[in-house]
């Protein structure tokens, strides 16, 4: 069993559906990370929590440090949007980064 | 301010041959940071250097891989000689001090053959 483990695996939806991905993690950590990697490109950075909620336009993100777990949301999907979500946590004993095995989202016209 | 770089894009290899692969952390970032995905896999973590030190190499899978980062700026992984399982992509990071939000360079494609 992963250390970090992300639901779903895959996920299509139509433009404009409200889309939740999440992680579920085992490890003590300081710090929890979602990613986003489009097709052949690098890794942005969306967000870096260790409590609570962020919102950045239309992505959520947010954290329950007792349950470990993480929601990652997107309001108002957009074809755009499509890429592989990855949530990555920071063990809080060296400091590495876990990642998990990604989310890949297809948002249809 | 420019981002993570990291050369070449893509490698196509032979088993048996040697390949350097080059990131260039943002300026003024001491944290670097090797990951790699192999195909099929998680991404995982290789290994951190603060400045020109290795903090931690843990991840270093084996012996033929080899990691500098001379003057605490650039640094290169070396893999030699490559193997067929050394084949994903190699992603690079970096940030200010280890709590802060890490940045990712595009990533070098390798695929030995």
């Amino acid at each position: 069993k992963n250390e970090v483990e992300q639901s779903p695996q895959n996920l299509t939806a139509q433009e404009g559906e409200f889309i939740t991905i999440n992680c579920s993690y085992s490890v003590g950590i300081s710090a929890l990370h979602w990613l986003q990697q489009h097709p052949g490109g690098g890794i942005v950075s969306l967000f870096m929590l260790s409590s609570g909620k962020k919102k950045h336009g239309r992505l959520i993100a947010t954290i329950n440090i007792q349950e470990k777990h993480s929601s990652l949301h997107i309001t108002a999907s957009h074809p755009r949007d499509s890429a592989v979500y990855i949530c990555a946590v920071r063990s809080s004993s060296n400091y590495q980064l876990i990642w998990g095995a990604g989310t890949k989202l297809i948002i249809k016209p | 301010e420019a981002g993570v770089t990291q050369f070449p894009s893509h490698s196509v290899i032979e088993k048996g041959q040697t390949v350097t692969l080059r990131c260039d952390p943002i300026s003024g970032h001491d944290n670097l940071y090797w990951y790699r995905r192999v195909m099929g896999k998680e991404i995982k973590f290789l290994l951190h250097f603060v400045k020109e030190s290795k903090q931690d190499e843990s991840g270093m899978p084996n012996n033929r891989f080899l990691a500098e980062r001379t003057g605490g700026t650039y640094s290169t992984l070396k893999v030699q000689p490559a193997e067929l399982e050394d084949s994903g992509v190699y992603f690079c990071a970096s940030s200010q001090d280890r709590i802060n939000e890490q940045f990712f360079g595009p990533g070098t494609r390798l695929t030995v053959l």
